[in-house]
């Protein structure tokens, strides 16, 4: 089943303390992406990929990192997480150009840190 | 800039009514492409319309429809005959060509009540 695969889905932590959210999809796609989602401002872009090796910011990186190593994987790190990126956090991809290309969305990893 | 303006914050509607939601964009580009994507109360993102800059034919799609007019930077979803089912919030989103970046408006939380 073609699928964007994310774990943990929930994770409670403290502040500082390093953790990552890794994502997978199986559709050999190029594009990958991670999001953040809180109430009252929609989905905010942190950082994408548009293949193995290239990385960009988003609207919202600081306090994020990420690497592409390989293809299928796009982990979201957080060096020492604070309270303010308390989120929902989505990992998307697609085959190409998200303007011509479906992006296909993960189920998404609730993040609280204390 | 691109920015995705979701003036609607919530709706409430009674089963069988028709609804609209409405999405105002801005970009400079003259190429772009617009996507209403709609999230169940079960948290998934789900993908329902992509729309370019360059076609601006109304489009179906069974109870949903949409409204893409330019002159007014509008993108409208109007679902026909709403159900309980359709209870959602649901984003617009706007790409301009050329840009890496997905922009989403702040969402509209409908709810559709028995």
């Amino acid at each position: 089943e073609a699928q964007v695969t994310q774990n943990p889905r929930y994770l409670i932590t403290v502040t500082g303390k390093k953790l990552t959210v890794t994502c997978s999809q199986n559709m050999n796609h190029e594009y990958m992406s991670w999001y953040r989602q809180d109430p009252g401002l929609g989905l905010r872009q942190i950082y994408y990929s548009m293949n193995v090796e290239v990385t960009d910011k988003g609207d919202v990186p600081e306090g994020y990192k990420v690497s592409r190593k390989e293809k299928r994987n796009f982990p979201l790190i957080l060096e020492s997480p604070s309270p303010n990126q308390t989120s929902l956090y989505f990992c998307a991809s697609s085959l190409g150009w998200v303007g011509t290309d479906t992006q296909y969305f993960g189920p998404g990893t609730r993040l609280t840190v204390l | 800039a691109q920015k995705v303006t979701q003036a609607q914050t919530e709706i409430s509607v009674v089963e069988k009514e028709d609804v609209t939601l409405d999405c105002v964009y801005e970009t400079r580009d003259t190429t772009y492409y617009l996507f209403w994507y709609k999230q169940p109360p079960s948290g998934e993102l789900v993908f329902l319309i992509r729309r370019n800059s360059f076609d601006e034919q109304n489009e179906i799609s069974g109870r949903y429809s949409w409204n893409f007019q330019k002159s007014t930077s509008s993108f409208n979803f109007t679902i026909t005959a709403s159900q309980v089912v359709d209870s959602a919030v649901y984003f617009c989103a706007l790409v301009s060509g050329g840009s890496e970046k997905l922009v989403f408006g702040k969402g509209t939380k409908l709810t559709v009540n028995p």
